[in-house]
């Protein structure tokens, strides 16, 4: 299974921006990076994904390095309501979490 | 968008008895479907993978005959506690992957089972 690694928390100030890194040093070359959060006591959401190049959508933005080991999760303005855990998972046959990252936004 | 119902969306139960969580893809149809649990303060763990028609496919450590998986529809997969236990206590998560689509997961919002 490919595995990812990212930093268990972060903090952030609300309307700035927030770049959440992910390593993935033994990504296949067939593996979609797909990013999720999830607020307290729901179901995790989807963010974005990507396989090469970087994505936007009206969430957020995934940059992906040109050798594909890492990823970051780029939100432009945080929120309060952005505060949340984020998870970076390799797209392979089946979804398994990883511990994820914890994001605080202050006020 | 995709939508993913669960019901209920909480439960409280004796222990020993059993608990039946339904997943609905309300306006699409999937074809493989994936069941998670989520301890307090812990990342989603999971189940077990199941497609429409099929056996479900269950992870290392996870009992098949305590937890029944039905996925007998493109929109509906069913995971039954049986006998439940206090310990059995947890959020449990299905999603569900969009059929011919890309593998992006929608998420349903989860059921709270409590074992007393």
């Amino acid at each position: 299974d490919a595995k990812t690694t990212q930093p268990n928390s972060m903090e952030s100030n609300e309307e700035e921006p927030v770049h959440l890194p992910c390593n993935h040093s033994t990504i296949s070359g067939t593996d979609y990076i797909h990013w999720y959060r999830q607020l307290p006591s729901q179901g995790p959401e989807y963010v974005i994904h990507g396989l090469t190049s970087n994505v936007n959508n009206r969430m957020a933005s995934l940059a992906i390095a040109e050798d594909r080991k890492s990823s970051t999760l780029i939100l432009h303005r945080a929120t309060l309501r952005d505060a949340a855990v984020y998870y970076c998972i390799l797209r392979d046959h089946d979804m398994r979490f990883g511990a994820g990252t914890r994001l605080t936004v202050k006020p | 968008g995709a939508v993913v119902s669960q019901h209920p969306s909480w439960v409280i139960c004796k222990s020993g008895t059993s608990v039946k969580i339904e997943c609905r893809s309300l306006d699409f149809q999937a074809t493989t479907m994936f069941w998670y649990r989520q301890f307090p303060k812990q990342s989603l763990m999971l189940m077990a993978t199941s497609n429409e028609g099929s056996k479900a496919t269950y992870e290392q450590g996870v009992e098949k005959d305590k937890f029944l998986i039905n996925h007998a529809s493109l929109t509906l997969s069913t995971l039954t506690v049986t006998s439940a236990h206090p310990e059995d206590s947890s959020f449990y998560i299905c999603s569900a992957t969009l059929a011919g689509g890309p593998d992006t997961q929608y998420f349903g919002p989860g059921t709270r089972l409590t074992v007393l």
